[in-house]
C-alpha cells in the first residue's frame, strides 16, 4: 500500500511564527488534502492541495493563515501562519491514488504553540 | 450545512461480542461511504466503503450496512478483539472527504 511521510511529526512553536508541515507520497496520486484535528475531535478539512495552482479552502480557513503548496504529483507542504496557541492540533495529509476511491493518511504533526 | 454525524461518542463492548457503531448522514444526494479506525497516534486507516447503489458489503471479520431511506450507515465488527480498540469515523466522500464526529470503542476483557 502506499505511505505517506509527514514531516516534522511534532513541534513546539512560540506564538507569532510559523511552520511548515511537509508530506511526501510515495507514488503518484491524484488529489492531496489537508485536515486539522482536535485532540479528541473529527477531522476537519482544511483544504484541497491542488498541483500547479492555488488550493482550495473550505469555509472558515483562508491562504494567509494557511498557504499551502503542491508543486508535484507527490509532495505538498501547508503553513500555519502566525501562530497561536489555538492553532494547536494534529495537522494531517491525505491523498487519493490513481484508480483507487478511498483516501490515505500520514501520521499527522502534533503541533503545539505557546 | 451537509454534515455527517454520529449517535454515540463511545461503545464499550465485551471481547469477543459483536460491535455495531451507527452513524447519520444527512446529504441525501451522497454516493460514496467510507469507515476509517485511527488507533492513538496515527492517522485514519481505511475499513470498508460502499457506495450509495448497495445496502451490504462484507470484508473480513466487518460489514457495513446502508440504509438510504433513513440515511444511516453501520459498522458491524464481529468477535471484536483488544486490537479493534480504536476510534472510528464514517466519511461521506464525492470531490473531496467530509469526517463525522467519531465514536471510541473499548473493548472490556
Amino acid at each position: 500500500s502506499a505511505v505517506i511521510s509527514q514531516k516534522p511529526s511534532r513541534d513546539i512553536c512560540q506564538r507569532g511564527t510559523s511552520l511548515t508541515i511537509q508530506c511526501q507520497v510515495d507514488s503518484q496520486v491524484t488529489m492531496m488534502f489537508w485536515y486539522r484535528q482536535q485532540p479528541g475531535q473529527s477531522l476537519t478539512l482544511i483544504a484541497t492541495a491542488n498541483q500547479g495552482s492555488e488550493a482550495t479552502y473550505e469555509s472558515g480557513f483562508v491562504i494567509d493563515k494557511f498557504p499551502i503548496s503542491r508543486p508535484n504529483l507527490t509532495f505538498s507542504t501547508l503553513t500555519v501562519s502566525n501562530m497561536s496557541p489555538e492553532d494547536s492540533s494534529i495537522y494531517l495529509c491525505s491523498a487519493l491514488r490513481m484508480g483507487r476511491t478511498e483516501a490515505f493518511f500520514g501520521q499527522g504533526t502534533r503541533l503545539t504553540v505557546v | 450545512g451537509e454534515s455527517v454525524g454520529l449517535h454515540l461518542p463511545t461503545l464499550s463492548v465485551q471481547e469477543g461480542d459483536n460491535s455495531i457503531i451507527n452513524c447519520a448522514y444527512s446529504n441525501s444526494a451522497s454516493d460514496y461511504f467510507i469507515w476509517y479506525k485511527q488507533e492513538s497516534g496515527k492517522g485514519p486507516q481505511f475499513i470498508i466503503d460502499i457506495r450509495s447503489n448497495m445496502d451490504k458489503r462484507q470484508g473480513q471479520r466487518v460489514t457495513v450496512l446502508l440504509n438510504k431511506t433513513v440515511k444511516h450507515l453501520s459498522l458491524q465488527i464481529a468477535a471484536t478483539q483488544p486490537g479493534d480498540s480504536a476510534v472510528y469515523f464514517c466519511a461521506e466522500q464525492d470531490d473531496k472527504i467530509i469526517f463525522g464526529k467519531g465514536t471510541r470503542l473499548h473493548i472490556l476483557p
